[in-house]
């Protein structure tokens, strides 16, 4: 199983701040094909999962530029810049390179 | 546009089968490079991804779950299915479907997700 280790659990953060989140995985995530399949979701209260970035740097259609996603191999990172009240919820990091799996999440909130 | 909608039996006990239907528009599942996972999530804690279907048939599972799940669609009803069968307490969560489209483009549509509680 490749795991997902999340940092931090949690993150305080000042609106209008800048928030880092971390995705660090027990195997590389490259793919055969050359292609890195990471992932990163926003689950807001009450809601369900949504797709923020996926092979890890790609933007989801109607995904602010405030969201990068960076990283290769095994580390990644999603920052979050200018941080807005509607940012706040559960990140998830995912890899589909492997037999899917998924981060054990950061909550971002509000400090 | 694109929606999902799970649905299930709410309430079942342990030992007993699970049967899990998506029901979906705004897409085909005949359509070259569309799929259609599912994922849970035990009440307050993160997200498990479960299995995958795909436009040709493919199909793919958790190994930790896999001899107890079946995925299947109905391409011309609009619908994924899941079935979990020998259940118990662990299985108790919401159930997502949500919509692939080319495999590593990440699961773009979710529906609400549906509860299932799994209890004697």
């Amino acid at each position: 199983d490749v795991v997902l280790t999340q940092t931090p659990v949690a993150q305080p953060v000042t609106l209008g701040d800048q928030a880092s989140i971390s995705c660090r995985s027990s195997q590389s995530l490259v793919h055969s094909n050359g292609n890195t399949y990471l992932e990163w979701y926003l689950q807001k209260p009450g809601q369900s999962p949504q797709l923020l970035i996926y092979k890890v740097s790609n933007r989801f259609s109607g995904v602010p530029d405030r969201f990068i996603g960076s990283g290769s191999g095994s580390d990644f990172t999603l920052k979050i810049s200018r941080v807005e009240p509607e940012d706040l919820g559960v990140y998830y990091c995912f890899q589909a390179t492997h037999d899917p799996t998924f981060g054990s999440g950061t909550k971002l909130e509000i400090k | 546009q694109v929606t999902l909608k799970e649905s299930g039996p709410g309430i079942l006990q342990p030992s007993q089968t699970l049967s899990l239907t998506c029901t979906f528009s705004g897409f085909s599942l005949s359509t070259y490079g569309m799929g259609v996972g599912w994922i849970r999530q035990p009440s307050g804690k993160g997200l498990e991804w479960l299995a995958n279907i795909w436009w040709d048939d493919d199909k793919y599972y958790n190994p930790s779950l896999k001899n107890r799940l079946t995925i299947s669609k109905d391409t011309s009803n609009n619908q994924a299915f899941l079935k979990i069968t020998n259940v118990d307490t662990a299985d108790t969560a919401t159930y997502y479907c949500a919509r692939i489209y080319y495999s590593g483009d990440g699961f773009d549509y979710w529906g609400q997700g549906v509860m299932v509680t799994v209890s004697s």
